[in-house]
């Protein structure tokens, strides 16, 4: 069965601070995988989907990496904003659509 | 810019009751999926839908449930018979082709809560 495991759980960080979010995954075959960010109270916007053949992806502030040897990913969030508190969520998209836990981030100004 | 759209934003049945949530997806979208989630739990999936039938559907989405596409616009999940815990947020969210590769947008959420 694949799973999708996250940690930490939350994380409080203070604003202007870098993170690290990490993502362990069981899915195979693997096709890719998805970074989310969710506002309490919304819908998961899209942050980054992450190919078999890439190791590492950029949007903004937000850096994605991936061992497809290990089955991890991370999430690097670079000078961390009041707006990046948030749940941050580890999605494997095949079959049944698996979505992690996620983390919790709040920062502190 | 495109968007995903949800009504109501906020629903409240009696148990046993029939309700139905609405989704207009992104126009030119193909693929189309509903999620749920528990206050304080993950996202789970329920369906997906692609050319007018159900394309992968999760163990939660039961008899109670059924979707449909009843014009060119709408995406509905029915629940026949709600019970008290299908209290949740129920997302919808639509992708162009291929799914796999192409971000899945969400909309709002409808909060459904049964008494």
């Amino acid at each position: 069965k694949n799973q999708v495991e996250q940690s930490p759980q939350s994380l409080i960080i203070l604003e202007g601070k870098n993170c690290t979010l990490q993502c362990n995954y069981t899915v195979s075959p693997f096709s890719n995988l998805r970074w989310y960010k969710q506002d309490t109270g919304r819908g998961p916007v899209s942050l980054t989907i992450m190919t078999f053949s890439e190791n590492t992806k950029s949007n903004g502030r937000y850096t994605a990496t991936l061992d497809a040897d290990t089955k991890q990913s991370s999430l690097h969030i670079t000078a961390s904003q009041l707006s990046d508190s948030a749940s941050y969520i580890c999605v494997d998209p095949d079959d049944k659509i698996i979505f992690g836990k996620g983390t919790r981030l709040h920062i502190l100004p | 810019e495109p968007e995903v759209t949800q009504t109501p934003s906020h629903q409240v049945t009696q148990m046993g009751q029939e309700v139905i949530l609405r989704c207009v997806p992104i126009s030119n979208h193909l693929y189309f999926y509903w999620y749920r989630q528990i206050l304080g739990q993950k996202v789970e999936f329920l369906v997906s839908f692609y050319n007018n039938e159900i394309s992968e559907k999760s163990e939660i989405f039961d008899d109670q449930f059924s979707v449909e596409r009843p014009d060119g616009s709408n995406f509905t999940l029915k629940i026949r018979s709600t019970k008290l815990e299908d209290s949740a947020m129920y997302f919808c969210a639509s992708s162009g082709d291929p799914p796999l590769g192409n971000e899945q947008f969400f909309g709002p959420g409808t909060r459904l809560t049964v008494l």
